[in-house]
């Protein structure tokens, strides 16, 4: 089946780094990528939809200067927290998915990043 | 968007029948109805989707209503490692991005 791979699964990291995490698609290509966050005890929340090859589409409130998408090609999409604070300590989870015309392909999820800022 | 309902938690004994109940009342005639679990500390599974006709995989059984307003995932003989929060999604697809919007879930709790 569809493999997603997130690295890293874990970080730890002092207030003011720069933290970049990377999603991979091992065994297809991904025309787009979905990255979402989510805090303790709670629901996931898209934050951006990456298309290969053109700028991310970022859901409303998250800022997209401080989340930076880059989906350069079709097998890997980055998403770098700029300037980290502790309150966006959180699990960050990429999916991945192929689109086709009149195809609905599942997203297939990668095991997500665990970012903790001291 | 067409919003769905679900139970907060649910329990059932290892070896019977799970069956988690959804409420899309206001699905639209294109939208499927998509399932997918997350286990503690990791990333959401695809488990299956529909758009009308009951489906079977592998993995469960998905049974929509005739009108389309609910749907039950059936994991047929549950075991303690389907114990996950279980995610009912009617899928937008606005402009082809295809998002999913998770809401809050049910929990399963499959007992030994």
């Amino acid at each position: 089946g569809a493999v997603v791979s997130q690295h890293p699964s874990r970080v730890i990291c002092k207030s003011g780094t720069s933290v970049k995490i990377e999603c991979r698609s091992l065994d297809f290509q991904a025309t787009t990528m979905f990255w979402y966050r989510q805090f303790p005890k709670q629901s996931l929340m898209l934050m951006a939809t990456s298309n290969e090859g053109s700028k991310a589409t970022y859901e409303q409130g998250v800022e997209k200067d401080k989340f930076l998408i880059n989906h350069a090609s079709l097998t890997l999409s980055t998403l770098t927290v700029t300037s980290a604070h502790p309150e966006d300590s959180s699990f960050y989870i990429c999916s991945a998915s192929l689109r086709t015309q009149g195809a609905l392909q599942p997203q297939h999820f990668g095991d997500g990043t665990r970012l903790s800022i001291l | 968007d067409a919003k769905t309902t679900q139970p907060p938690s649910m329990d059932c004994a290892e070896g019977r029948a799970a069956n988690l109940p959804c409420n899309h009342s206001t699905i639209s005639g294109n939208e499927y109805v998509y399932w997918y679990r997350q286990i503690h500390s990791q990333g959401p599974q695809y488990i299956i989707h529909g758009l009308k006709n009951n489906e079977t995989n592998e993995m469960a059984s998905l049974i929509i209503t005739e009108d389309r307003k609910s749907s039950t995932l059936i994991l047929p003989h549950a075991t303690l490692r389907d114990t996950a929060v279980y995610y009912c999604i009617v899928r937008v697809a606005g402009d082809s991005s295809y998002k999913l919007i998770f809401g809050s879930g049910t929990r399963l709790l499959v007992r030994p």
